[in-house]
């Protein structure tokens, strides 16, 4: 099975901070990954499809990068609403579909 | 308006069953593949089961496998788990998702009930 890991685990930042958060495929996908976003007590929130394909409706300062086993999702200038967990999922082996541990990240 | 909501949850004993279910609305059901992902309280995300459009395509998390089963009828615009032989560590808020493409994977899973909450316990 392919596991993901995600780096960091949490991050501090402040308003208009470039975040980046990093994930990593025990195997290669080529760019079959996607991005997450969930707040507390809601569902997630799909961000960016096939590594770097942005969800309709997401705010452009959210980017996503890489192919093969590493990859990143980038925030440009951190809003006050970003402050969420931030998953990635690999989506190339089924089954299964594996979710990255999370990135918390969290007001400086 | 795309909406999926589950139903179902409860508490039950440790080897004992329940089934979940999710209604699916908005959208044409059976053009996609669908999906239930699972969150213990504090903990992160985890992929439980996923199907196909057509049920062609099934498959279980191995903390799962042989316990739960993933259904769907697209006449009704419904999915269910079937959760057999539950443990405590099954216990959590259990997503109904939908996938962008018919088949299972490659893309992501764009919308996302809001949860039914499992509790296993005496």
């Amino acid at each position: 099975d392919i596991q993901m890991t995600q780096s960091p685990s949490s991050v501090s930042a402040s308003v208009g901070d470039r975040v980046t958060i990093t994930c990593r495929a025990s195997q290669g996908i080529n760019s079959w990954l996607a991005w997450y976003q969930q707040k507390p007590g809601k569902a997630p929130k799909l961000l960016i499809y096939a590594a770097s394909s942005l969800q309709s409706g997401v705010p452009s300062r959210f980017s996503g990068s890489g192919s093969g086993t590493d990859f990143t999702l980038t925030i440009s200038s951190l809003q006050p609403e970003d402050f969420a967990t931030y998953y990635c999922q690999q989506a190339n082996s089924f089954p299964p579909l594996t979710f990255g541990g999370g990135t918390k990240v969290e007001i400086k | 308006e795309v909406q999926l909501v589950e139903s179902g949850g409860g508490l039950v004993q440790p080897g004992r069953s329940l089934r979940v279910s999710c209604a699916a609305s908005g959208f044409t059901f059976d053009d996609y593949a669908m999906h239930w992902v699972r969150q213990a309280p504090g903990k992160g995300l985890e992929w439980v089961s996923s199907i196909s459009w057509n049920s062609g395509s099934i498959g279980y998390a191995d903390s799962v496998k042989g316990r739960f089963t993933i259904s769907r009828d697209n006449a009704k615009n419904s999915l269910y788990l079937q959760m057999n032989s539950l443990r405590a560590e099954d216990m959590g808020f259990y997503y109904c998702v939908k996938d962008m493409k018919r088949e299972v994977g490659y893309y992501g899973m764009d919308v996302w009930g809001q949860g039914t909450t499992v509790t296993v316990s005496s």
